[in-house]
């Protein structure tokens, strides 16, 4: 069973500070790797995407993967208390099918 | 900007009877998807179209459930016969090549 593991939470980190939440894979097939974000309520919402070792930055994000650790995180720089929501790592397993983590709850505290 | 589309937004149905939750993927997509959501729990992958059939389906996709393309832009997803355990939030997503898109979903509670 391929498995996609992430820390519940919830992660309360203070307005401004950097949030770091992590996601590994069991996979170790697995080529691509997806964040999102998902508010109470709401449909998961992509924050970007990362296929290579290293880091990607996009604006206040960076997402950052391993892939011989099997290891993939995001890090929100400048956390706004609108960013508190459930965050959700997903990775593609073979052509069509994405395996998602139960999520972490990030609170920002203002 | 393009978005997938769902209806209804909400559906009450009794047990045993059957649901069509509806989906208009983004136009230029190729790959269409349907997820569960289970209240307080992880997104689950339902099923997987492509090329006007099937992928891949998960060991939830039963005999239950079954998906059509029945026109060049609607996405359906059919539970025959409702159990009390199908009550979740229904997701659609698209995408052309690696990045889903979500739609809103369909909360199903079933009585």
């Amino acid at each position: 069973q391929k498995e996609v593991e992430q820390n519940s939470g919830p992660l309360s980190v203070p307005e401004g500070a950097i949030a770091s939440l992590n996601c590994t894979y069991s996979d170790r097939g697995s080529q691509s790797f997806f964040w999102y974000r998902q508010y109470s309520g709401k449909s998961p919402e992509l924050i970007m995407f990362i296929y290579s070792n290293g880091d990607k930055e996009d604006g206040r994000f960076t997402a950052q993967l391993n892939k011989a650790s099997q290891y993939v995180s995001l890090l929100i720089r400048d956390s706004q208390p609108s960013d508190s929501a459930t965050y959700l790592c997903a990775v593609k397993s073979g052509t069509y099918k994405y395996i998602f983590g139960t999520g972490t709850r990030l609170k920002v505290l203002a | 900007e393009p978005e997938v589309t769902q209806t209804p937004s909400h559906q009450v149905t009794q047990m045993g009877q059957e649901v069509i939750l509806r989906c208009v993927p983004i136009s230029n997509h190729l790959y269409f998807y349907w997820y569960r959501q289970i209240l307080g729990q992880k997104v689950e992958f339902l099923v997987s179209f492509y090329n006007n059939e099937i992928s891949e389906k998960s060991e939830i996709f039963d005999d239950q459930f079954s998906v059509e393309r029945p026109d060049g832009s609607n996405f359906t997803l059919k539970i025959r016969s409702t159990k009390l355990e199908d009550s979740a939030m229904y997701f659609c997503a698209s995408s052309n090549q690696e990045t889903q898109y979500f739609g809103p979903g369909t909360r199903l509670l079933v009585l």
